[in-house]
């Protein structure tokens, strides 16, 4: 099983600062078979990115991913008041599918 | 458009059967690289994946759940349907089903809080 550690576990931040979350693999993720999940209070998550770099239609480019086998990133350049929330890594390329602890970006 | 909906019990007791319906629509789960996933949350705490149905009939478990969990697909009725027996006050979560494209998760129901309790 791959495990999936993120960090910080909280990250506090003011809206228009650069947002840098970490997720760290156990074992190498291949072909890049990572995603990041955004979750808000009461809703379920939302995908924001796959395929470690790749943006789902709709989501907007101040969010980008990057990384490859066992270190991947995700970076908020700017944040919005919208994008205080959860986020969750999740690698799909091994069964079984695991998620990482989440981070929580809050309002400082 | 792709939705997803679970419907099924919100209270259940110790060592009874959970059986949740997964009904979708906007996709059909014979298409190539299709699949329907279960993940829970319990309250406060991480997501974690138990299940996944592919479009040509292959299932995955959580090898955590120690063979308590079946799911199954029926195209006919655009329904997953997914059963984890013994369930236990630890199970309490809020249960989504989830779509899968080329392997990734991406399109989430909106989740069925379950409560274990006597």
């Amino acid at each position: 099983e791959i495990v999936l550690t993120q960090s910080p576990g909280t990250l506090s931040l003011s809206p228009g600062e650069r947002a840098t979350l970490s997720c760290k693999a156990s074992q190498s993720v291949t072909n890049n078979y990572l995603g990041w999940h955004q979750q808000k209070p009461g809703q379920p998550p939302r995908l924001i990115i796959y395929g470690a770099s790749k943006r789902p239609t709709g989501i907007p480019d101040r969010f980008s991913g990057s990384g490859s086998e066992t270190d991947f990133t995700l970076t908020i350049s700017r944040l919005e008041p919208e994008d205080f929330a959860v986020y969750y890594c999740q690698q799909y390329a091994h069964p079984p599918i695991t998620f990482g602890g989440g981070t929580k970006v809050e309002i400082k | 458009q792709i939705t997803l909906k679970e419907s099924g019990p919100t209270l259940v007791k110790p060592t009874q059967t959970l059986t949740l319906t997964c009904t979708f629509s906007g996709f059909s789960l014979s298409s190539d690289v299709v699949g329907v996933n279960w993940i829970r949350q319990p309250p406060g705490k991480a997501l974690e994946w138990l299940a996944l149905v592919y479009w040509d009939d292959d299932k995955e478990y959580n090898p955590s759940l120690k063979n308590r969990a079946t799911i199954a697909k029926d195209i006919s009725k655009s329904q997953v349907v997914f059963t984890m027996t013994n369930m236990d006050p630890a199970d309490t979560a809020t249960y989504y089903c989830a779509h899968s494209s080329g392997w990734r998760t991406d399109h989430w129901g909106q989740g069925i809080p379950v409560t274990v309790s006597s």
